[in-house]
């Protein structure tokens, strides 16, 4: 059963309006919430983290909405560039008493902006 | 070097053959991990160690072994590869503490026939 959800597999959005990727989560114990970026032939790369605590973390033109009671996240992209076309995967960090688990990731969106 | 480094970038293997796949990362960090990316499947943990001489099993750990005999490298092996293992495999590595974010290496593209 897929802890963590991206129920889009595409999005596609024009250059200089907002890009928004979601994400669901079932387990009430991830602390940790974490989006990384992959372009083709390449690994992938941290984005933006939010805290389970909090409900927003803004990173420039990159922002993370986290939403508890909904056990659902978004990353807000404003402005979109063509060079954020990519593929954005979402994970989550389980934290059982006092250890950390490994994260679980979505199985990722694939962003495509045109100019 | 700087960061994590895989090798080899690409590989096509005999079904049955045995293949090790290399990682090493010049950050210190304590947690080394492998993943591998199918089409549709997302990252998926293969095998992961939290430090230097243990290791555990993550989401699909069939059909491969890892070790951890220092800090820096983390291979993975398939002892008798199948068609099936044909994947990207991606290292990563992480600081404890944090939100555990992790560190990717570029990736290894095998195939097996």
């Amino acid at each position: 059963d897929q802890q963590v959800k991206q129920n889009s597999p595409s999005l596609s959005v024009q250059e200089g309006r907002i890009s928004i990727l979601n994400c669901d989560y079932t387990n009430s114990m991830f602390d940790y919430f974490l989006w990384y970026k992959k372009y083709p032939a390449e690994g992938p790369t941290f984005l933006i983290s939010i805290s389970s605590i909090k409900d927003k973390n803004e990173d420039g033109r990159f922002t993370v909405f986290l939403n508890k009671s909904a056990k659902h996240l978004s990353l807000h992209i404003v402005p979109s560039q063509p060079g954020d076309s990519a593929v954005y995967f979402c994970a989550a960090r389980p934290h059982y008493g006092g250890s950390q688990g490994n994260l679980i990731f979505g199985k990722g969106t694939k962003l495509s902006v045109k100019p | 070097i700087a960061g994590i480094t895989q090798a080899p970038t690409s590989q096509i293997l005999a079904a049955g053959r045995r293949m090790t796949l290399r990682c090493t990362q010049d950050m210190r960090h304590n947690a080394m991990y492998w993943y591998r990316q199918d089409l549709g499947l997302g990252l998926r943990l293969i095998h992961y160690s939290n430090t230097a001489g243990t290791t555990g099993k993550g989401e699909v750990p069939d059909g491969y072994s890892v070790s951890r005999a220092n800090t820096d490298d983390f291979p993975l092996t398939l002892a008798s590869a199948v068609p099936s293992q044909t994947s990207v495999y991606f290292c990563a590595s992480s600081a404890l503490g944090g939100a555990g974010e992790q560190f990717f290496g570029p990736g290894t593209r095998l195939t097996v026939l």
